[in-house]
């Protein structure tokens, strides 16, 4: 069975900081990785996905992931942080079968001034 | 890009009315899923649905049904709305095979309130 720990339910940031969101997976296959982010009363926008090819993923916004199979991670990060970076950010796995994608529960992200 | 609508986006309803959530695609995706969000809390599987006349129950036991007539259409109903029915559905769609990658793509939320 597969699963995805994300690693603290809230991450503060300074606007200008590096943002790091940790993403853990469990799967018994090689996955697909997602990173999905959602703002307030808005449904969930994809950011970016692994999908097997490059291990470094770039995706929209300036985020990009890195999946390291020996860690079975797959960490979000931005360089500089925005004020408009600040959302709910889902980790997401897939073992490439049938099964709907397991979601982490989550990382609210805030953007200090 | 998602292509995906539901309606309404926000509903109020007293305890014991029967609800219906809408959720349509444009894309003739096979896949659909519904999930229940309470607000900034993680999202909860309770139906999906991979073809017509398929539907499948999620990980969260739901008071809710849901039906596949059409690819296009997979409403969601609620027979007899409760306040703990409280919370924002999100509806999801997704491509069968191919580069699929199982990759969801997400309508904008109902949130509903009942009273």
């Amino acid at each position: 069975a597969q699963s995805v720990t994300q690693l603290g339910s809230h991450v503060s940031v300074s606007e200008g900081a590096l943002v790091l969101l940790r993403c853990n997976y469990s799967s018994s296959v090689p996955p697909y990785l997602f990173w999905y982010v959602q703002y307030p009363n808005q449904g969930l926008q994809l950011l970016l996905k692994y999908t097997s090819a490059a291990t470094l993923v770039k995706g929209i916004n300036g985020f990009e992931a890195e999946f390291k199979k020996s860690e079975t991670s797959f960490h979000l990060t931005k360089p500089s942080a925005h004020m408009s970076d600040a959302a709910e950010y889902f980790c997401a796995v897939s073992d490439k079968g049938n099964t709907p994608l397991v979601f982490g529960k989550g990382t609210r992200l805030s953007v200090i001034a | 890009e998602a292509d995906i609508y539901q309606t309404p986006r926000y509903l109020v309803i007293g305890t014991g009315k029967k609800i219906t959530l809408e959720c349509s695609q444009t894309m003739g995706h096979d896949k659909m899923y519904w999930y229940q969000q309470d607000p900034g809390m993680e999202l909860h599987l309770i139906h999906y649905s991979y073809g017509v006349n398929s539907t499948e129950k999620g990980d969260l036991s739901s008071e809710s049904t849901v039906s596949r007539i059409r690819t296009e259409h997979f409403p969601l109903t609620l027979e007899s709305a409760r306040p703990s029915h409280t919370s924002q559905y999100l509806c999801a769609r997704a491509l069968t095979g191919g580069f699929s990658y199982n990759e969801q793509f997400f309508g904008p939320g109902t949130r509903l309130t009942v009273l």
